[in-house]
């Protein structure tokens, strides 16, 4: 079993819609959660932080539940540019060091 | 500040070359770490640091060696290329621990033929 399991997609979606990405993790130590998002060809970039009461950037909203293992990404309102892979990802203090497990990442494509 | 950068962007390699990929921060973080990414996978560590002198392998380490004998620079050496070792290699880097994500470089295109 993976540790941090995604839908591969892809989603394809059209501009203006709601669409939700979900994420479940393995390791019940997890202690910290962020979404990425990768372009395709181009390195990862931190998309957002996940705290557990739930938190929101603009159209973005991440989600936690620790008792499920289970993290979510809502992206409202989608825009053309939202097109890319949405890596989550679960840490955990390992070797003394922020241990990161990234998923395979969820590819959303957008469309006019 | 230019962040994580990498050199070279792309390569390609015979089989049994060797060759080191460069990576340098400027953010004065302790941790840097060497990922692969082939397609449809997620990111596999290779090596990471936790500062100057001090590095440890991750998950997919054969193959590979590291040095950290600065804050800022910790390149990646491939001995004896193979076929095996074709992927897209990304450095990161980031504060020590709590909560914060890694800020990665821009990447480097391997190809072992």
């Amino acid at each position: 079993r993976k540790e941090v399991e995604q839908d591969p997609g892809p989603f394809n979606v059209p501009e203006g819609a709601t669409v939700a990405f979900n994420c479940t993790y393995s390791n019940s130590a997890s202690q910290s959660f962020f979404w990425y998002r990768q372009d395709c060809r181009k390195e990862p970039k931190l998309l957002m932080s996940v705290y557990s009461s739930g938190n929101e950037d603009g159209r973005f909203t991440a989600q936690l539940n620790r008792a499920s293992q289970y993290i979510s990404l809502l992206i409202r309102d989608s825009k053309l540019s939202d097109s890319a892979t949405y890596l989550c990802v679960a840490a955990i203090i390992s070797g003394g060091y922020n241990k990161l497990i990234f998923g395979a990442g969820t590819r959303l494509a957008v469309h006019p | 500040n230019a962040g994580v950068t990498q050199t070279p962007k792309f390569r390609i390699l015979k089989i049994g070359q060797s060759m080191t990929l460069q990576c340098a921060q400027d953010m004065n973080h302790n941790y840097m770490y060497w990922y692969r990414q082939d397609p449809g996978m997620g990111l596999k560590l290779i090596y990471y640091s936790v500062g100057a002198g001090i590095t440890d392998k991750g998950e997919v380490p054969n193959g590979y060696n590291v040095s950290r004998s600065t804050t800022e620079d910790f390149p990646l050496r491939l001995e004896l290329a193979a076929p095996s070792q074709t992927s897209v290699y990304f450095c990161a880097s980031s504060y020590s621990t709590g909560n914060y994500g890694y800020t990665f470089g821009s990447g480097t295109r391997l190809t072992v033929v």
